[in-house]
């Protein structure tokens, strides 16, 4: 039973337009929330975090929503540019150590 | 630059021949992650270590095992390889104390079974 969803397997978008990516969770305990970036041949690497005290945390054009209600996350990437075509996996913290990813969102920003 | 490495970045093994895979770091992170991740799925942790001491998941198949013998390696045993066991096999790091960390992954290896 898949705990953390990204039901969006892919997305286009115009270079310089926004990129919306979405997940969503199944436990309400979860209270920590992670983007991780995946380039071909290479291994994730972190992106931007979320604690569930907050509803928002931004780091430069990357901006993760949290709604607890909906236990729905979005990660928001503007103006997104070629070099933000990856694979996109959000995670959340299911326990002491134990992240639990979705099985991703592949970006192809358009130019 | 301070990162995780995984060695070799791709392994071939013929079924039921034992197979070791390895991951170093120069992070000096106490807390050492493996995770399977199979085509278009999700990484799936199978253990993790927070320094000697070994938490198993309960889902992670006997057939996989783990070593730590210092702060700096880690290694994957599958004892005897299936089918299904082919897959990428990921390290990831994570600092000591700080739960909420996020990990650092290596490149990954990639395991076929023949």
């Amino acid at each position: 039973d898949q705990q953390v969803k990204q039901n969006s397997p892919s997305l286009s978008v115009q270079e310089g337009r926004i990129s919306i990516l979405n997940c969503d969770y199944t436990n309400s305990m979860f209270d920590y929330f992670l983007w991780y970036k995946k380039y071909p041949a290479e291994g994730p690497t972190f992106l931007i975090s979320i604690s569930s005290i907050k509803d928002k945390n931004e780091d430069g054009r990357f901006t993760v929503f949290l709604n607890k209600s909906a236990k729905h996350l979005s990660l928001h990437i503007v103006p997104s540019q070629p070099g933000d075509s990856a694979v996109y996996f959000c995670a959340a913290l299911g326990g002491t150590y134990k992240y639990i990813f979705g099985t991703g969102t592949r970006l192809k920003v358009l130019a | 630059d301070a990162m995780v490495i995984q060695n070799p970045r791709y392994q071939v093994t013929q079924f039921g021949k034992p197979v070791t895979l390895s991951c170093s770091q120069t992070l000096n992170h106490n807390v050492m992650y493996w995770y399977q991740q199979k085509s278009s799925q999700a990484p799936k942790l199978l253990f993790h270590y927070y320094d000697k001491d070994f938490n198993n998941e309960a889902d992670t198949p006997d057939n996989f095992q783990s070593r730590r013998p210092n702060t700096s390696f880690c290694f994957l045993d599958i004892r005897s390889p299936g089918l299904g066991d082919a897959a990428m096999y990921l390290c990831a790091t994570s600092r000591e104390g700080q739960v909420r960390q996020p990990q650092h992954f290596g490149d990954g290896t990639r395991l076929s079974i023949l």
